[in-house]
């Protein structure tokens, strides 16, 4: 099946830095979506990106398909951006299951 | 909130046991999806409905079992209840399938 690889496993930033997180996959992707899990469990959608670029607020992301990556940026963290980032993909054909990374665990100090 | 609703919160039972986990998905979502997560295994999915048929599974163990209803609710549905399988147990939905998947709260299992 696919594989997902992200980067880094860990980092540790100072509120009002900036941030970028990797996620390399293995074949062509139908879907790409880039989660946010707080400390309380929950998994927070915060991108739908299959291919291009998209923008909410101090969160941006870019995928580029043909090269089988995607980026996520943060910029002036704060600490409740502190969690884990899960990149998660689904390859379509006769399911749409997503198949998730081992995540990044963003620490935001203040 | 992403819409999704996921019944109880936690749910702490013995071995052995059977347990069932509600979800209800966003209004209008027609696919469910399961996925657990723990610590040992990550996130992994379990199996997936779209408009009451069973569509796809992953890595389901035999002891689980699913359905999804006519008002489109879904049951998860886990017996003979191991130590392991205590876990974070995730519901999701889409509007179709291939489309953003929305997850619920989850519920924390906990087997003693």
């Amino acid at each position: 099946g696919i594989q997902v690889e992200q980067s880094p496993p860990d980092l540790i930033l100072q509120e009002g830095a900036n941030s970028t997180l990797r996620c390399n996959f293995s074949d062509s992707v139908n879907n790409l979506q880039w989660f946010h899990q707080n400390p309380w469990g929950q998994l927070i959608n915060l991108f739908y990106i299959p291919s291009g670029t998209k923008q909410n607020g101090r969160l941006s992301a870019t995928t580029v398909a043909t090269e089988r990556y995607s980026l996520l940026y943060i910029s002036s963290s704060q600490t409740t951006d502190s969690g884990v980032y899960f990149c998660a993909v689904d390859s379509g054909g006769s399911n749409y299951k997503l198949t998730f990374g081992k995540g990044t665990l963003l620490t935001v100090n203040p | 909130d992403s819409g999704v609703t996921q019944t109880p919160k936690h749910l702490i039972t013995a071995t052995g046991q059977r347990v069932t986990l509600r979800c209800s998905p966003r209004s209008g979502d027609l696919s469910v999806y399961w996925y657990q997560q723990s610590l040992d295994q990550g996130l992994q999915f379990l199996i997936q409905y779209y408009n009451g048929e069973e569509r796809a599974k992953g890595n389901i163990l035999e002891r689980f079992s699913a359905q999804q209803f006519p008002d489109l609710h879904s049951e998860l549905n886990l017996s003979s209840l191991e130590l392991g399988d205590s876990a974070l147990y995730f519901c999701a939905s889409s509007v179709e399938l291939g489309r953003t998947q929305y997850f619920g709260p989850g519920t924390r299992l906990t087997v003693l």
